[in-house]
């Protein structure tokens, strides 16, 4: 099946530096992926929906100016935590549907960031 | 999107056959029905979809009521790596358009050896 990779697998960083996540699809062009997060014992939840060519768009009460996202090409987005703070740590994940298929996305293995 | 409910958790012994249910009671005629799974500390994955008759992958079957308002994913034989938590999702697809998936609590399965 097709194949999203994240990098890094997991990043530890100090309040106030900034974090930048990659996510890419491998085998397939995707126009769209969305990034998601995850607290421990919770469920995912979308962020943001990543636009190739354009803007990115946010859920409500998700900050545009502390989490940019940039859809470089149609096989990159990269998530981008700005002044990052320890409430931001929790597991980031992105997936993508190939252009042109809707039924199925396929997720990245994720992205665990801790702020200390 | 259309609601689904789903057990917090369930358990099975190694090698028998699972039924995770789902009610979806407020389901459209256009929603899909999607089930990923998430292992322990990685990303979800795509497990099975269908629209109205039951459906047969590799990793499962779909089974589908006939008014639509539930469905149950069937494991044949759990093996402890299908220890992960299941999530139904339904998905219109009526604006033709990839769209996010928005995830509910899950069920929580539990392999016992």
């Amino acid at each position: 099946g097709a194949v999203v990779s994240q990098h890094p697998s997991w990043v530890i960083c100090k309040s106030g530096t900034s974090v930048k996540i990659e996510c890419r699809s491998l085998d397939f062009q995707a126009t769209t992926m969305f990034w998601y997060r995850q607290f421990p014992k919770q469920s995912l939840m979308l962020m943001a929906t990543s636009n190739e060519g354009s803007k990115a768009t946010y859920e409500q009460g998700v900050e545009k100016d502390k989490f940019l996202i940039n859809h470089a090409s149609l096989t990159l987005s990269t998530l981008t935590v700005t002044s990052a703070h320890p409430e931001d740590s929790s597991f980031y994940i992105c997936s993508a549907p190939p252009s042109g298929k809707t039924e199925t996305q396929y997720f990245g293995p994720g992205t665990r960031l801790l702020v200390l | 999107d259309a609601k689904t409910t789903q057990p917090n958790s369930m358990e099975s012994n190694e090698e028998e056959p699972v039924h995770l249910p789902c009610n979806h009671s407020t389901i459209s005629g256009t929603d899909y029905i999607h089930w990923y799974r998430q292992l322990p500390s990685q990303g979800p994955e795509y497990v099975i979809h269908g629209l109205t008759s039951n459906v047969n992958n590799r990793m499962a079957s779909l089974a589908i009521a006939e008014d639509r308002k539930s469905s149950t994913l069937i494991l044949h034989r759990a093996t402890l790596r299908d220890a992960a938590v299941y999530y139904c999702i339904l998905r219109s697809l009526s604006s033709g358009s990839a769209r996010q998936l928005t995830f509910g609590s899950g069920t929580q399965l539990t392999v016992l050896p």
